[in-house]
């Protein structure tokens, strides 16, 4: 069955960086869009960035554009999302997401990873 | 951006009653060209991922339990649980996919009376 596993998180301080990694089995990667859904502690999902099946389109919420970067190996079915800059409001659990259907990655999430808890403090 | 409001924020209901949990989009989430609208729900356990409950606003995810249903159209939508069970404790999240950014409700609580 499908399983993403999350990895790379860790304790950070502002202004640092630092680089999440989902790896993905059990599907055909290259066929599906990937999100990176982010939740602060205690609050609600927010929505971080979307890459293309391809990897030749990137989409970011306005609070990461200009400092995080989500990329993808096919190869590998690895995602990847690249967060410099560190701010402390940046403190969250990180899940890599599977867009629902083949093709376009604008579909609901089917599958979810477990999340990788970023913390940036000083 | 499309804001995604839902309501109420917490429900408490009794075991084997129906909990009903609204959405509500700023905008319309229907594509005309496919008559679809592009609404989600999604359930999150503590310590848990979300789960996909619901797609389409009313299609229900492969191994859901049919006491979960979705409907609504355009701007206003419903999640309903009929026959509450001890393992539906949990916070529920609708979300709009239909443009970029990809938003959520900001979740409702639901608890057992």
């Amino acid at each position: 069955q499908v399983q993403l596993a999350g990895s790379g998180g860790g304790v950070v301080q502002p202004g640092r960086s630092l680089r999440l990694s989902c790896a993905a089995s059990g599907l055909t990667f290259n066929n599906y869009g990937m999100h990176w859904v982010r939740q602060a502690p205690g609050k609600g999902l927010e929505w971080v960035a979307v890459i293309s099946s391809d990897g030749k389109t990137q989409v970011y919420a306005d609070s990461v554009k200009g400092r995080f970067t989500i990329s993808r190996d096919n190869s590998r079915s690895t995602l990847f999302l690249q967060l410099n800059s560190l701010r402390t409001e940046d403190t969250a659990v990180y899940y890599c997401a599977k867009a629902g259907f083949v093709g376009s990655y604008m579909f609901y999430f089917d599958y979810w990873g477990q999340g990788a808890l970023v913390t940036v403090s000083s | 951006d499309i804001v995604m409001t839902q309501s109420p924020d917490s429900l408490a209901v009794s075991l084997g009653e129906r909990a009903t949990i609204n959405c509500k989009s700023s905008q319309s989430v229907l594509y005309s060209p496919n008559n679809k609208d592009y609404l989600a729900w999604y359930q999150q356990k503590p310590g848990q991922p979300p789960k996909l409950l619901i797609y389409w606003a009313s299609t229900r995810e492969s191994g859901v339990p049919d006491r979960f249903s979705g409907s609504g159209s355009g701007t206003d939508f419903t999640l309903t649980i009929n026959s509450l069970q001890a393992e539906d404790v949990a916070v529920y999240y609708c979300q709009q996919y239909y443009s970029t950014p990809i938003t959520f409700g900001q979740g409702t609580r639901l608890e057992i009376k």
